[in-house]
């Protein structure tokens, strides 16, 4: 059962263009949505995370949007750099669930262009 | 700035041998995981360990694994009679308590059965 999908699979993007990730959940129990980023050889790192109680959440470049109805939600990132080239997995978890393990999307390699 | 360390960072074992990834987790956090990434493939999760037993568990962490907390520092992932589907890049994370969301990765350990 995929708890939480993602997409698109790769996206590329020009420098200074927006960068936008969509992910979907299927348990509506869960209450916690973050965006881990990875680069090649490194372990995932957190980006920006968000709880239900907000509709979206902005962080410098980075914002997520956020639709519990839809149970929906995506990563935009503004004025895209080559920096920004990594691969970036949502995830979903239960946070009042005790251990919050994460359920991650498929991931999205991202290459911005200079 | 505190930071998940994992040992060894690549691991070549033949199949059935038995192997132990190592993981010392930042040293005030309380949860403790195993995730895997089969190379090219989403983030999953294996185990959550705290209070020195296991939290959850998925389906995938069947009898051939263990995880152990030997000596208040170290927390390890034993697979036993390793298989050549076991071949998967292994993180480590922790996460400081019940209220604190963010899970922190390790640089990971590229597992490789042949």
């Amino acid at each position: 059962q995929q708890q939480v999908k993602q997409s698109p699979q790769s996206l590329i993007v020009q420098k200074g263009g927006i960068s936008i990730i969509n992910c979907a959940y299927e348990n509506t129990a869960f209450d916690y949505f973050p965006w881990y980023q990875q680069f090649p050889g490194k372990g995932p790192a957190l980006l920006i995370a968000i709880r239900p109680d907000v509709s979206e959440k902005k962080e410098g470049r980075f914002t997520i949007s956020f639709n519990k109805s839809a149970k929906q939600f995506s990563l935009h990132i503004m004025d895209s750099q080559p920096g920004d080239s990594a691969t970036y997995f949502c995830a979903a978890s239960k946070f009042g669930a005790g251990a919050n393990n994460l359920f991650f999307g498929t991931g999205t390699r991202l290459t911005v262009i200079p | 700035e505190p930071e998940v360390t994992q040992t060894p960072s690549h691991q070549v074992t033949q199949m059935g041998q038995e192997v132990i990834l190592r993981c010392v987790p930042i040293s005030n956090h309380l949860y403790f995981y195993w995730y895997r990434q089969i190379l090219g493939q989403k983030v999953e999760f294996l185990v959550s360990f705290y209070n020195n037993e296991i939290s959850e568990k998925s389906e995938i962490f069947d009898d051939q694994f263990s995880v152990e907390r030997p000596d208040g520092s170290n927390f390890t992932l034993k697979i036993r009679s390793t298989k050549l589907e076991d071949s998967a890049m292994y993180f480590c994370a922790s996460r400081r308590s019940f209220m604190n969301t963010e899970a922190f990765f390790g640089q990971g350990t590229r597992l490789t059965v042949v």
